[in-house]
């Protein structure tokens, strides 16, 4: 089975730190993803990655940042945090096309204080 | 573009009684269809997923889910439900967005509670 891990369960920050989120794949994924989770609004893009080095920006990237440096490992930044960026982040990943279906990790939910 | 419909945002039954929770979609092309399933501070699990094969279809845990283009609907039962099936529903359509990109979009889900 694919895994997708998320290095932190939780994570309480401080408003303006600089915050990295890590996600890692074990199955050679080309296509991974961050998504925010907020009652009410269900899930959100904020950006994916279709190959290393690339990215593209999803439906809300402001705030936010990514690097894909290798092929396992997709992270995103929040450059200076604030308070509305508390919330519940999924990292997923995707092998092929859109019939694979995505496999999501556990989520990480960070509270910015 | 496409969008996703989820028609209750709680569902509420009894155990052993069936589940049913409705969705609808929008798409402009053939989609692929999802429904994937939250249990509380977890991550998402795969529960099936319509491809454009058979329209019936089988997921885990006895859940099964109707693929019915006529009336745009992706609507997720399962016959007797378990104290266990208590969790959050979404129902998701990956749909092509140009090149050789995909995009999901979620609906905002439904909560399945389950009584005694």
């Amino acid at each position: 089975d694919v895994k997708v891990t998320q290095s932190s369960r939780y994570l309480v920050k401080r408003t303006g730190e600089k915050v990295f989120l890590e996600c890692v794949q074990d199955m050679d994924h080309e296509n991974m993803f961050w998504y925010r989770q907020d009652p009410g609004l269900g899930l959100r893009l904020i950006y994916f990655s279709y190959d290393v080095k690339m990215k593209e920006k999803g439906d809300i990237p402001e705030g936010y940042s990514v690097s894909r440096e290798k092929k396992e490992r997709f992270s995103l930044i929040l450059e200076s945090a604030s308070t509305n960026q508390t919330s519940m982040y999924l990292c997923a990943s995707r092998g092929g096309t859109a019939s694979y279906g995505y496999t999501f990790g556990s989520g990480t939910r960070l509270t910015v204080v | 573009a496409q969008s996703v419909t989820q028609l209750d945002s709680h569902v509420s039954v009894s155990e052993g009684t069936p589940v049913l929770l409705r969705c609808n979609y929008s798409s402009s092309y053939s989609p692929s269809l999802f429904w994937y399933v939250q249990h509380p501070n977890k991550g998402l699990q795969l529960l099936l997923k319509y491809t454009s094969a058979a329209t019936l279809v089988k997921g885990i845990n006895g859940f099964e889910a109707e693929f019915k283009k006529s009336e745009t609907s992706f609507h997720l039962t399962k016959p007797s439900a378990h104290m266990s099936d208590a969790a959050e529903y979404f129902c998701v359509v990956s749909d092509w967005s140009g090149g050789s990109n995909y995009k999901l979009t979620f609906g905002k889900g439904t909560l399945l509670t389950v009584n005694p």
